[in-house]
């Protein structure tokens, strides 16, 4: 079975200030795929970054940075300098890469409000 | 291009009437598409998988007379929800796999039902 944590309900940070979003992940899988997805207010899903389990690089795009670490099952999510757009919930997912296990299983999801 | 639209985008009717959910994939042929719902303030939960020319795979808890969907061509796949009621109302989400990538999924910007 497949599940993903994110223990962080909502987070507050100040315009500016870094935050750290946190997503632990459980599988069985010796080889899964991992996600991070931004859903405003609209309500439409963004994708933001998918990471396969072989390539444990971290990755950086703008101000977004994206930590793998597959000793502790964690992929969290960095934005530096936050802006007020970057106000949303968060959702990390993990998905199974066996052909027939295409199931998305997402996070609770993490509420970020950013204060201008 | 992975283009995925949903119709309508918002939709109140009536306790007992059906509902009928179009989501197309753009520019991309779909074998798979997969429908998830989120409720207010918590996350997507997948309701059933639909592959092109067969019956779709519900998941658990998940009524397959309620939730009637179809996925009768590479690029339409539709969700009826019949005899709504109250608790029905939702966020209806799509999401679309091409052929051949198993990895990704393109999601639909959803589809807010209210039912009074």
């Amino acid at each position: 079975a497949q599940k993903v944590t994110q223990a962080q309900t909502e987070i507050s940070v100040v315009e500016k200030e870094d935050v750290t979003l946190d997503c632990v992940y459980e599988t069985r899988d010796t080889t899964y795929y991992l996600f991070w997805y931004k859903q405003p207010p609209s309500g439409e899903l963004v994708f933001l970054i998918r990471r396969n389990s072989f390539d444990e690089q971290n990755e950086i795009s703008g101000r977004y940075s994206w930590n793998f670490q597959k000793s502790t099952s964690s992929f969290n999510f960095t934005i530096t300098a936050s802006q007020v757009v970057d106000s949303a919930v968060y959702f990390c997912a993990l998905k199974g890469s066996n052909f027939g296990n295409e199931k998305l299983t997402f996070g609770t999801g993490t509420r970020l409000t950013i204060i201008p | 291009g992975a283009v995925v639209s949903q119709h309508p985008s918002r939709v109140i009717c009536k306790s007992g009437t059906s509902v009928k959910i179009e989501c197309r994939s753009l520019d991309f042929q779909a074998t798979t598409m997969f429908w998830y719902r989120q409720f207010p303030k918590q996350s997507l939960m997948l309701m059933a998988t639909s592959n092109e020319g067969s019956k779709a795979t519900y998941e658990q808890g998940v009524e397959k007379d309620k939730f009637l969907i179809n996925h009768a061509s590479l690029t339409l796949s539709t969700l009826t929800v019949t005899s709504a009621h109250p608790e029905d109302s939702s966020f209806y989400i799509c999401s679309a796999r091409e052929q051949g990538n198993y990895n990704e999924q393109f999601f639909g910007p959803g589809t807010r039902l209210t039912v009074l």
